[in-house]
């Protein structure tokens, strides 16, 4: 099982629609959950992060977190062209006992996501 | 806003050639990164420092090593360049405390071994 992975892509929606990424990981100890955007030929920008169970939102953005299921998702509301791009789901994945993760992160895949008008 | 530089954006290099790429970041992050990223294989954490002089190896360090001589500048040096190498290299910093271990990106190096 990979530590973290996203659902598989390509996600197309239409414009003005609810885009759903999701993203589950396998590390029951994990603290923080982050969503980056990357467009094509561009670096990952950060969108939001969270860390505690619940909903986060930000603008457009909702990011979703449930420990239990280990599950994280993100939501994005009024999907605009703008808003196409690939989405990758990052996780502080708890270090080795004794140790620390330094702020180490594990990326998914990452899920590409197409809003058409 | 946090800046992270990386110098050399293009770079087409030999096999065998010894290749640096340099990274730069502004905002006294005590830890630093390099991922390359590949299609299909996403992001993967090649070495990371957490302070000067100090690395530890990420999921993917062999063909690669890194210097980090000052705080705010972290190397990642190819010994003898391979075409399995050519991947774009992600830069990145982060602090230890704040910002949620927020990690930010620099704009990324494209290199191609031929």
């Amino acid at each position: 099982q990979k530590e973290v992975e996203q659902n598989s892509g390509p996600l197309s929606v239409p414009e003005g629609a609810i885009a759903s990424l999701n993203c589950t990981y396998s590390d029951r100890g994990s603290q923080s959950f982050f969503w980056y955007r990357q467009y094509s030929g561009k670096s990952p920008e950060l969108i939001m992060f969270i860390y505690s169970n619940g909903d986060k939102e930000d603008g457009r953005f909702t990011a979703q977190l449930n420990k239990a299921s280990q599950y994280v998702s993100l939501l994005i509301r009024d999907s605009q062209p703008s808003d196409s791009a690939t989405y990758l789901c990052a996780v502080n994945l708890s270090p080795r006992a004794g140790g620390t993760s330094y702020g180490k992160l594990t990326f998914g895949q990452g899920t590409i996501l197409t809003v058409h008008p | 806003d946090v800046k992270v530089t990386q110098s050399s954006r293009y770079l087409v290099k030999r096999t065998g050639e010894k290749v640096f790429l340099e990274c730069v970041q502004d905002m006294d992050h005590e830890n630093m990164f390099w991922y390359r990223q590949d299609p299909g294989l996403g992001l993967r954490l090649i070495y990371f420092s957490y302070d000067v002089k100090m690395k530890e190896k990420g999921d993917i360090p062999e063909g690669y090593s890194v210097s980090r001589e000052k705080k705010e500048r972290f190397s990642l040096i190819l010994e003898s360049a391979s075409t399995n190498q050519t991947s774009m290299y992600l830069c990145a910093s982060s602090p230890t405390q704040g910002s949620g271990n927020t990690i930010y990106f620099g704009e990324g190096s494209w290199l191609t071994v031929v």
